[in-house]
């Protein structure tokens, strides 16, 4: 079945530094990615959508600067996060849709795990 | 390690019906279990989770779902399903600490 990979599954970095995390689609083509954050013990809040070979939408309350989304092909997106600080520390969580069968169809990578010290 | 499982890919009911979209976990610690609601060209929605205390969680738009530990089920259910309600639905669960583990979702279909 589809697959999505998100990597890294965890990531510690100093505050004022970026980190990428990427999320890929494995065996289909997805027009569009979402970005999830989530704290501890709470649901998700979706921070953008992102769609192949144009601009993500941002959430608002969101900060676009700091939270750069490319999604330059149908089976990759990336997610950096920009002069990481503590606040930042959460999972990342990226969804897929899965074009081919009809754009609904929405497969879940296995989150990151960001800390920022 | 845990996981999800939400027995039907798709859910057909008509309009009025009950509504029951089943869900089943596994977890080696206490859940923390929730549903999301993806519409259309849309990104989720939290419809309601559970975390402690009382087992039957009420969420939005009607609908509700049960923690049953010995069963190790977090069913959803609507006692009347509207037109609007057709949508992809997820069940989800996290350990507290750990990301969200997502079931397959299970369609659901809602006829006139």
């Amino acid at each position: 079945g589809a697959v999505v990979s998100q990597h890294p599954s965890r990531v510690i970095c100093k505050s004022g530094t970026s980190v990428k995390i990427e999320c890929r689609s494995l065996d289909f083509q997805a027009t569009t990615m979402f970005w999830y954050r989530q704290f501890p013990k709470q649901s998700l809040m979706l921070m953008a959508t992102s769609n192949e070979g144009s601009k993500a939408t941002y959430e608002q309350g969101v900060e676009k600067d700091k939270f750069l989304i490319n999604h330059a092909s149908l089976t990759l997106s990336t997610l950096t996060v920009t002069s990481a600080h503590p606040e930042d520390s959460s999972f990342y969580i990226c969804s897929a849709r899965d074009l081919i069968t009809g754009g609904e169809k929405l497969f879940f990578g296995s989150g990151t795990q960001l800390s920022v010290l | 390690a845990q996981s999800v499982t939400q027995l039907g890919s798709h859910v057909s009911v008509s309009e009025g019906a009950l509504v029951l979209l089943r869900c089943n976990y596994s977890s080696s610690v206490p859940p923390y279990l929730f549903w999301y609601v993806q519409y259309p060209n849309q990104g989720l929605q939290l419809l309601l989770k559970y975390t402690t205390g009382a087992t039957l969680v009420k969420g939005i738009n009607g609908f509700e779902a049960e923690f049953k530990k010995s069963e190790t089920s977090f069913h959803l259910t609507k006692p009347s399903a509207h037109m609007s309600d057709a949508a992809e639905y997820f069940c989800a669960v996290s350990e507290g600490n750990t990301p969200l583990v997502f079931g397959k979702g299970t369609r659901l279909s809602v006829i006139a």
